[in-house]
């Protein structure tokens, strides 16, 4: 059974910096691009950033471009996204989706449960 | 504020249908063929039910279908079932630079 399993959510303070991971399993991880999405209340679901099959394409939001980071490791199944300069707004619920195939441009056909990021003093 | 708009909430009776609309632009969900339908329960990981506008993906029961008129997509729950009782999310490509994704508002369905 496909899954998908985020980890590395927790409390930080503001200007800290956090990696979160998602770990990948039952399907062929780089035959898949990866894609972070956010929730938080007051903006509900918003795109971050998404990283082709390869990793060798990588795209993010205007509005975190430049504070995030995304990367995959294909031999262990994880992407990854880290995250600097943390705000409070930045605080959500962050989720790791696989897309439909190698591009970042495919329907989202999995997603995980999401880890909880709280930026806070 | 989300970039696609849906209604916060929407009830019916088992046995009954509902719609849930999801408006965007002629930028995202008017411009491409790439809308697609989540259910999320509390707790648990969103589900694909709905992809490119009206398909569904294997396992999802017929009674989910999508719909596009111009640059509003639909969800149609048919026959509803207790079970049906969660939210719902659409997403659409929308293709440029500030987002590749944009998302709707999600919707809470209430079976009464």
């Amino acid at each position: 059974e496909m899954e998908l399993v985020e980890s590395g959510g927790g409390l930080v303070q503001p200007g800290g910096s956090l990696r979160l991971s998602c770990t990948a399993s039952g399907y062929t991880f780089s035959d898949s691009g990866m894609t972070w999405v956010r929730q938080t209340p007051g903006k509900g679901l918003e795109w971050l950033s998404g990283i082709s099959g390869s990793g060798g394409s990588v795209y993010y939001a205007d509005s975190v471009e430049g504070r995030l980071s995304v990367s995959r490791d294909n031999s262990k199944n994880i992407v990854y996204l880290q995250m600097n300069s943390l705000r409070a707004e930045d605080t959500a619920i962050y989720y790791c989706v696989k897309g439909e195939d190698f591009t970042v441009t495919s329907t989202f056909d999995l997603w995980g449960r999401g880890t909880l990021v709280s930026v806070s003093s | 504020q989300s970039a696609l708009t849906q209604p916060a909430s929407v009830s019916g009776s088992p046995g009954q249908s509902i719609t849930i609309s999801c408006t965007g632009t002629n930028r995202d969900i008017g411009n491409f063929n790439l809308v697609s339908w989540y259910q999320h329960r509390p707790g648990k990981a969103p589900k694909l039910i709905i992809y490119k506008v009206t398909e569904r993906p294997s396992g999802i029961s017929d009674r989910f279908s999508g719909s596009q008129s111009g640059s509003t997509a639909s969800l149609t729950i048919s026959g509803l079932q207790a079970e049906d009782e969660a939210d719902y999310f659409c997403c659409a490509y929308a293709g440029n630079s500030a987002s590749l994704w944009v998302f709707g508002g999600g919707t809470k369905l209430t079976v009464l």
